[in-house]
């Protein structure tokens, strides 16, 4: 099947500071890719819908200042979180998506610790 | 709008005993229903989807779920436990092609399944 990785899978890093979170598709090409953030013990909660060459949508109450998302080409997409705080913890994943037939295909996530 | 719900935040069976996870959703389209499992620590896997053919979705690892119209209903089941079940699982809906939901997801608050020897 399809595969997405995500680099860094895990990255702690101090209040203050910025981090970017990277989504690979590595056998296909996406149009679409959408970043997801899950608290602990939460479900999966969309934060953002890029699609490559285009300004990324954001979800109602996501910070696209705070969120930056890049998606330069069809298979990759970056997430840079900005300044970062401590509630800003949580894991960070994204899928990939060609469109059609339909089917997401989720990377492997980014477990993100402010401190 | 859509939502999802998924009744029992945590589910335990013993091997070999029927997996039954619920999950009812609402939505004011056509929807299309999924299934993920999410291991710790890691992405979502598919297990099945429903995109308005069969009413009755075949999955991977012999999972099935039942569309139901009526009840706005897609439980996921699974007819023999085996420990490697044990995993959180999210039901998902979307809209359908066309539609300003098509291809974003709104996900259940997910069920642990526990199975226990």
């Amino acid at each position: 099947g399809a595969v997405v990785s995500q680099h860094p899978s895990r990255v702690i890093c101090k209040s203050g500071t910025s981090v970017k979170i990277e989504c690979r598709s590595l056998d296909f090409q996406a149009t679409t890719m959408f970043w997801y953030r899950q608290f602990p013990k939460q479900s999966l909660m969309l934060m953002a819908t890029s699609n490559e060459g285009s300004k990324a949508t954001y979800e109602q109450g996501v910070e696209k200042d705070k969120f930056l998302i890049n998606h330069a080409s069809l298979t990759l997409s970056t997430l840079t979180v900005t300044s970062a705080h401590p509630e800003d913890s949580s894991f960070y994943i994204c899928s990939a998506w060609t469109g059609g037939p339909y089917e997401q295909y989720f990377g492997p996530g980014t477990r993100l610790t402010v401190t | 709008a859509q939502s999802v719900t998924q009744l029992g935040s945590h589910v335990s069976v013993s091997e070999g005993a029927l997996v039954l996870l619920r999950c009812n959703y609402s939505s004011s389209v056509p929807p299309y229903l999924f299934w993920y499992v999410q291991y710790p620590n890691q992405g979502l896997q598919l297990l099945l989807k429903y995109t308005s053919a069969a009413t009755l979705v075949k999955g991977i690892n012999g999972f099935e779920a039942e569309f139901k119209k009526s009840e706005t209903s897609f439980h996921l089941t699974k007819p023999s436990a085996h420990m490697s079940d044990a995993a959180e699982y999210f039901c998902a809906v979307s809209g359908p092609p066309g539609g300003t939901s098509y291809g974003k997801l709104t996900f259940g608050q997910g069920t642990i399944l526990t199975v226990h020897p």
